[in-house]
């Protein structure tokens, strides 16, 4: 099975924190994925990668970046972290994009509250 | 860009009544999932579907490409499939998620 795991359920920081939230996943995935999600709002994609050291901004990147230096970790960075950006934050993973069978697979989530 | 819509968006069932959720999608797509979220968070994968029909157990999922849409079967629904369901789409690369159908499924 696959598994993709996040660093931390629930996590609480300050405005102007910088904070890094940690995906990995254990099925050698080309593509990560980070969405946020929101009541109303859905699931909306920040960020995604397709290889080591790429990455594609998505719908919502404003504020965010990302770093993938290993195949099986993508991190996603607040600089300077806001209250707009308390959300629940989605990590998923994908074979590849060639591939004719891409199925998506997430991780558990991270709440982070910004204070 | 792509534009992804569930319908219903709530749903109140009682326990071991059937359902049918709908998801449309506006333009064609090389892969369309279904997820279920549970109450913790966690998106559960259900179908992967982008063409054809599929069962497990009481869900099933068809999805037509060339019309554009995807239905998801639930049948003798049980409390334990309250939550939300999502379909996924990825029309190139980037996967689009639709709003959700929220189900409650009551004794």
């Amino acid at each position: 099975d696959v598994k993709v795991t996040q660093s931390s359920r629930y996590l609480v920081k300050r405005t102007g924190e910088k904070v890094f939230l940690e995906c990995v996943q254990d099925m050698d995935h080309e593509n990560m994925f980070w969405y946020r999600q929101d009541p109303g709002l859905g699931l909306r994609l920040i960020y995604f990668s397709y290889d080591v050291k790429m990455k594609e901004k998505g719908d919502i990147p404003e504020g965010y970046s990302v770093s993938r230096e290993k195949k099986e970790r993508f991190s996603l960075i607040l600089e300077s972290a806001s209250t707009n950006q308390t959300s629940m934050y989605l990590c998923a993973s994908s074979l590849q994009f060639e591939s004719s069978y891409n199925e998506q697979f997430f991780g558990p989530g991270t709440r982070l509250t910004v204070l | 860009g792509i534009q992804v819509e569930q319908s219903p968006p709530d749903l109140i069932l009682q326990e071991g009544a059937n359902s049918t959720l709908q998801c449309n999608f506006s333009d064609s797509v090389n892969n369309l999932q279904w997820f279920h979220q549970n109450p913790w968070g966690q998106l559960i994968n259900l179908f992967y579907i982008p063409s054809g029909t599929k069962q497990n157990g009481r869900l099933s999922a068809t999805t037509v490409a060339t019309e554009r849409y995807s239905l998801l079967y639930i049948s003798s629904s049980q409390t334990t499939d309250s939550g939300v369901y999502f379909c996924a789409v990825e029309p190139h690369q980037k996967v689009t998620f639709g709003t959700g159908t929220k189900l409650q499924v009551i004794p």
